[in-house]
């Protein structure tokens, strides 16, 4: 495999659960970013990883969203208490630089 | 174009013609370009990609073009096929990570 993989690509939840994605990026890319897209909209930067550090977070990214890179390979986001404006595409893309390659994402619904 | 919420511009060509996508950047900082396609339901695609150092990049059937002074980045695609129809996006990268511009989508008349 060598692209940029993301599980689940569909997740439909209940308005207040929690979700979890996951994102494996290529092998040996040391920076991973995460972005969400809606409809019509190109995608938001929310936040990226080089290796295990979270460099930089978007103003978008509200205390309900987390994200990890524990051993600086996969990485989780999390949002809790989920709210029907979370609803969205979640990609996930790695580079090594300076390419960024993107996965196939998350598709989020929140009812 | 410029769009307005949902509505993305649009440019419908005819199989075989060329295309021309144009996008504005805005940072003028930035020091690398990047194309993408997108289709429906799928993530960005990378097309192809230009430093701020050159102002012409060709790949197969595409060819990037970057004017600085005016901060306008373009993307031609030749003798277009189905397989282009998409949405497609131009991204900046002034640091580490990349934002992007308005979409357009293209449309491909067979």
């Amino acid at each position: 495999d060598t692209g940029v993989s993301q599980d689940p690509r569909h997740k439909i939840t209940k308005r207040g659960q929690n979700v979890t994605f996951r994102c494996d990026p290529i092998s040996e890319h040391n920076r991973l970013y995460w972005y969400r897209q809606t409809l019509g909209q190109g995608p938001e930067f929310l936040t990226y990883f080089q290796n295990e550090a979270q460099l930089e977070k978007s103003r978008l990214l509200s205390d309900r969203f987390s994200a990890e890179r524990p051993k600086g390979s996969f990485s989780t986001l999390e949002i809790q208490r989920t709210e029907q404006g979370d609803s969205a595409m979640y990609l996930c893309a790695s580079s090594e630089s300076p390419e960024a390659f993107f996965g196939q994402g998350t598709r989020l619904t929140v009812v | 174009g410029e769009s307005v919420g949902l509505h993305l511009p649009t440019l419908s060509v005819q199989e075989g013609d060329n295309s021309i996508i144009n996008c504005a950047y805005s940072n003028s900082a930035s020091d690398y370009f990047i194309w993408y396609k997108q289709e429906s339901g799928k993530g960005p695609q990378f097309i192809i990609d230009i430093r701020s150092n050159m102002d012409k990049r060709q790949g197969q059937r595409v060819t990037v073009l970057l004017n600085k002074t005016v901060k306008h980045l373009s993307l031609q695609i030749a003798a277009t096929q189905p397989g282009d129809s998409a949405v497609y996006f131009c991204a900046e990268k002034p640091h580490e990570k990349l934002t992007f511009g308005t979409g357009t989508r293209l449309t491909i008349i067979p």
